[in-house]
Formats: structure tokens, sequence, C-alpha cells
């Protein structure tokens, strides 16, 4: 099935570092949803963009939606150990229900 | 508010054993969804409910059925496990399409082994 590029697939930064990552779509989506994962838990929602160029911020988190509507990216800046998990993008298209997961980028900060 | 809730959280069954997993959400929204999570396949999107007595197939749906018991819970059946089956589920939540912004809220999953 279809599903998001990804990238990076894993992280190993240190403490206080800046993270960028980022998700890619052969498909225009009208809606971008990022989310956190910890170790036996669901997703968490964190940032939703739902505007071509939106740039968003919760915290020391910034998502921006990227223009061309394929792509959306994801900061973490001055990053701290509770960072640490798995981060998932996810893409919808207008007119439907289902969101298209990407597969994860995995971050772990060494403190 | 407890949001979306799974029961239950750990289960191994033999090959062949049927079993339900439960979900509920107290938020009022009108669609649910059950996912299956693998190592490095992210998220797949088993069945859907778009709303209270409606069902439809998602990307991976051979093996499974779903029942929308009513607006708050939908339950996902294995009616003949596999171990292609171990897995972790997911069921999720959000508002009807066009109605808010149809963000997808998670529970905390069920761990299925499949022996």
């Amino acid at each position: 099935g279809q599903q998001l590029n990804q990238s990076p697939q894993s992280m190993f930064i240190q403490e206080g570092e800046d993270v960028s990552m980022n998700c890619t779509s052969s498909s225009i989506f009208n809606t971008w949803l990022w989310y956190k994962q910890e170790p036996g838990e669901g997703p968490v929602l964190l940032i939703a963009l739902y505007k071509a160029g939106e740039l968003t911020s919760n915290g020391r988190l910034t998502a921006q939606f990227g223009i061309t509507r394929k792509d959306s990216f994801l900061n973490i800046s001055a990053s701290i150990p509770s960072d640490v998990g798995i981060y998932f993008c996810a893409g919808r298209t207008s007119g439907t229900y289902k969101y298209i997961f990407g597969t994860g980028t995995r971050l772990k900060v060494l403190a | 508010n407890a949001g979306v809730t799974q029961t239950p959280k750990f289960q191994v069954l033999k090959t062949g054993q049927s079993m339900t997993l439960q979900c509920a959400q107290d938020m009022n929204h009108n669609s649910m969804y059950w996912y299956r999570q693998d190592p490095g396949m992210g998220l797949r999107l088993i069945y859907y409910s778009a709303s209270e007595g409606t069902t439809d197939k998602g990307e991976v749906p051979n093996g499974y059925n779903v029942s929308r018991l009513n607006k708050r819970e939908f339950s996902l059946r294995l009616e003949s496990a596999a171990p292609s089956q171990t897995s972790v589920y997911f069921c999720a939540s959000s508002e009807a399409l066009g109605v808010g912004n149809n963000e997808q809220f998670f529970g905390p999953g069920t761990r299925l082994t499949v022996l």
C-alpha cells in the first residue's frame, strides 16, 4: 500500500542539539499530522497542519506544511532526554477519511 | 476524559483461536479506525467506520471483521488467528469528515501474539 517516505529512519543526537526530519509523498495532501510514540504507548498528536506554507509551533517543536503540498517538516529545538521516541507523519487528501502514515523516525538523545 | 481506551492490553493466542479487541472513545467522535503496526511498516489501516452504522475496508482487511456497536464503541474480531496477525493493534477516533479538522486520536494499543 501507499506509504509516505519519512527520513531519516533514525537519529542519535546529543542533548541540546536541534533535530530536523521530513516526510515526502507522491500525492498532494490537504492535512499533515505529526505524532510521537513512546515505547508501549499509542501515538500522541503533536502538531496538525492544514494549509500549504503553514508553520505551527508546539513548545520546542515546529512543523511546516510544504508549499508543494507533498511534503512536511518537523523540527525540535534544544533536544532533551524526554524527546526520545518515534516520530510519525501522516497525510490526508481532500474528501477522504484515510490517513497515510510514514514509517517513523526513531530519535535517541544522548545526555 | 479517558479519550480512546482499548482492551485487552496484551493477548496471546494459538493459531485458529478467535478473539475480539474492544475499543471505546468518550470524545463524541463520529469516525473510528483500526490500525495494525508492524516493525518498519508504519501504521496500516484495517477497517474504519465513518459514522455509526457504517464500516469500510482499509488497506489490510483480510482475516478481520469489525462491528460498530454504537457511537462510542468499535470492535475488531479475529475469527481464526494466524501467526501473520501478530502485531500491535491501535484504535483511533476523529470527528466526522467535514466537521472540524478530522485529526485522529489513538488508544494505547493491544499487543497480540499468535503462536
